[in-house]
């Protein structure tokens, strides 16, 4: 079955330090893009890319970066620089051009303490 | 700049309508998107529609679109225990270009009440 997988489900980490979050796609999309949620505001959008070895930052990218070296895969690392990094983090994909809805995976809640 | 509006929270008895609005600020927008979460998961896309629709019905969900006043809803028909989750209405801003990027309400969380 196609989709987005994202691991790992729960992570926890201690102030000061980086992590990484994985997201995984196998359905041939082009873009994929990383949202951050928080309770009652919505969802707001960290980076995209379009194509492989291409990314933007969105709207809340400061202390955070990605890669994108394969068009499946576009980890996300959370760095010592972000300073609420308690979040849940969704990564979506889609196709590029007319209808395209996102795809999103289950998405990591990370725990910074 | 773009802003989508909802309502944070709608309680309805099972078996009644569930209506939810939203409503946007960018009068170019393309399309607009239902999307529903279901606790710590992803979101899960309901429906969309185009701008130059008024309506879209599909099987209990019937989204009416006004343009002139930038208002979209979603109506749930027969509301059920199992549509408990948060609803997020999108919009794909008309600067985004071709990047796919969507613009979301901060959602509004549906309980139905057996």
């Amino acid at each position: 079955d196609g989709g987005i997988t994202q691991s790992p489900k729960y992570l926890f980490r201690k102030e000061g330090q980086n992590v990484t979050l994985s997201c995984e796609q196998n359905l041939n999309h082009d873009a994929m893009y990383w949202y951050r949620q928080d309770p009652g505001q919505g969802l707001r959008l960290i980076y995209y890319s379009q194509i492989v070895n291409d990314f933007q930052k969105g709207d809340i990218a400061e202390g955070y970066s990605v890669s994108r070296e394969k068009k499946e895969s576009f980890p996300l690392t959370v760095t010592s620089a972000q300073k609420n990094p308690t979040a849940f983090y969704l990564c979506a994909s889609s196709t590029t051009g007319g209808i395209s809805p996102l795809h999103f995976g289950n998405g990591t809640r990370l725990t910074v303490t | 700049g773009e802003d989508v509006e909802q309502s944070l929270f709608l309680s309805v008895r099972e078996g009644d309508s569930s209506v939810i609005n939203c409503t946007y600020t960018d009068s170019s927008s393309t399309y607009l998107y239902w999307y529903k979460q279901e606790p710590g998961a992803g979101l899960q896309l309901l429906t969309y529609i185009f701008s130059n629709m008024d309506m879209k019905q599909d099987q209990r969900l019937t989204v009416l679109l006004n343009k002139k006043d930038k208002h979209l809803s979603l109506r749930i028909a027969d509301t059920q225990t199992g549509d408990s989750a948060i609803y997020f209405c999108a919009e794909t801003p008309s600067l985004s270009g071709n990047t796919g990027k969507l613009i979301f309400g901060q959602g509004t969380t549906l309980q139905v009440k057996p």
